[in-house]
């Protein structure tokens, strides 16, 4: 079945370590998108691709990374100079940016100890 | 900046009430409109959409329909279940490269039988 796949489900960290999450999809659509999600927040973006190698910084940017090495994977780091990263993490893609649809996948739970 | 505004919760009804939940926009041209669900602790699904002036998206007995004269894609289901229990989101995606999609804050629906 085609659709995106992020691992792990859960993650715990302690402070001060980097943490990479993991978003693959198999529905052969260009763009990907990572959005944070916090009580009451709703969805902030993080960085979003519409290529292999592009990547541009989205709402929140700072104290992230991501890379954009194959069409189907879109990793993000959590960097240790992100304040407050406990939160939880979803990545996204569509067919191309701009107005179509994006299909989510089940995200991923980050608690930073 | 473009940007979409839909009412605070949470909504609280009984089995089988009418729902309303508001949702205005503010952008530059003709963006497309969505409606995404979100259970607890998994991703967003996409309920429904419309992609221009007048259109009406359905699915699951839920409708919206995209007005361009009051800027707004309420959400409306004429009976609830307590399967709709969830978190709503309203989605705007502007039409031009170089964008994702801007998400509203959510809305809380609690259904109770």
């Amino acid at each position: 079945d085609g659709g995106i796949t992020q691992s792990p489900k859960y993650l715990f960290r302690k402070e001060g370590q980097n943490v990479t999450l993991s978003c693959e999809q198999n529905l052969n659509h260009d763009a990907m998108y990572w959005y944070r999600q916090d009580p009451g927040q709703g969805l902030r973006l993080i960085y979003y691709s519409q290529i292999v190698n592009d990547f541009q910084k989205g709402d929140i940017a700072e104290g992230y990374s991501v890379s954009r090495e194959k069409k189907e994977s879109f990793p993000l780091t959590v960097t240790s100079a992100q304040k407050n990263p406990t939160a939880f993490y979803l990545c996204a893609s569509s067919l191309r940016q701009g107005g179509t649809e994006a299909f989510f996948g089940q995200g991923t739970r980050l608690t930073v100890v | 900046g473009d940007s979409v505004t839909q009412m605070e919760g949470p909504v609280t009804l009984s089995e089988e009430a009418f729902l309303t939940i508001n949702c205005t926009y503010t952008a530059t041209g003709y963006p497309s409109l969505f409606w995404y669900v979100q259970y607890p602790g998994e991703g967003l699904q996409l309920l429904l959409k419309a992609t221009k002036a007048d259109d009406k998206g359905s699915n699951k007995g839920f409708e919206a329909t995209y007005r361009k004269e009051t800027t707004s894609f309420h959400l409306e289901k004429g009976s609830v279940q307590v399967s709709d229990s969830a978190v709503y989101f309203c989605a705007l995606g502007p039409n031009q490269a170089g964008t994702a999609l801007i998400f509203g804050k959510g809305t809380t629906l609690s259904v109770s039988s």
